[in-house]
């Protein structure tokens, strides 16, 4: 199993610019989530997918759009990007929507908006 | 909403020397994961612990829950280049549906 993985490791955009981050697991996990990390800030959530077909809003959701059509994808868009979207995207996946489970997560997408 | 405090923030220690590292919550954990995490790389599972009382050992690494005072604990004992990176603790939250986590404690082992 690849785990999961993330697409590209690093990228730098200028303002205004739109892109997608991949993301993608190949262990079948239900639930899905992209997070963000800043300094100083830790990690927070940006969205979550509970499964196929079904997203919802994190902490900080604004600037950013998802979509779950497969279990295996779900890719971060970044509809105009602003230079305080600079960050380090990580996505993660579990098995179970419980909260007792194993969380995974990809090896990150290092942003820079110029 | 729940907040994680590591502490220290950074730990700079000799190599074969021992440490511990703490992540205290502002509300009552009922669970706690640990993470590594080195520069370009994501976040390394280690442990996760579920009940008050909790211990768990991983080669070096050893995590305690302790639900009465809201905080967890990891040691490494003997301390090798290896164990040198960043520690994050993890909390359940939003009826488990993210993690909150801690700012991280950066850890560099002196040879």
């Amino acid at each position: 199993n690849a785990g999961v993985t993330q697409t590209p490791k690093f990228q730098v955009l200028k303002t205004g610019q739109s892109m997608t981050l991949q993301c993608a697991q190949d262990m079948n996990h239900e639930y899905m989530s992209w997070y963000r990390q800043d300094p100083g800030m830790g990690l927070r959530l940006i969205h979550y997918s509970v499964g196929a077909g079904i997203t919802d809003q994190g902490e900080v959701p604004n600037g950013y759009n998802v979509s779950r059509s497969t279990t295996e994808d779900f890719p971060l868009r970044l509809l105009s990007a602003a230079p305080s979207q600079t960050s380090v995207y990580f996505c993660a996946s579990r098995n179970s929507l419980r909260g007792g489970v194993t969380q995974y997560f990809g090896p990150g997408t290092r942003l820079t908006v110029l | 909403s729940q907040e994680l405090e590591q502490s220290p923030q950074s730990l700079i220690v000799q190599e074969g020397k021992n440490l511990t590292i703490n992540c205290t919550s502002s509300k009552t954990l009922y669970g706690l994961y640990w993470y590594k995490q080195k520069y370009g790389e994501g976040l390394i599972f280690l442990m996760m612990l579920q009940k008050g009382g909790e211990e768990k050992s991983h080669e070096k690494i050893t995590a305690k829950l302790d639900e009465k005072k809201q905080q967890s604990s990891l040691h490494i004992t003997a301390s090798q280049p290896s164990h040198a990176g960043i520690y994050l603790c993890g909390a359940p939250n939003w009826g488990a549906q993210k993690l909150v986590f801690g700012q991280g404690t950066r850890l560099t082992i002196n040879p």
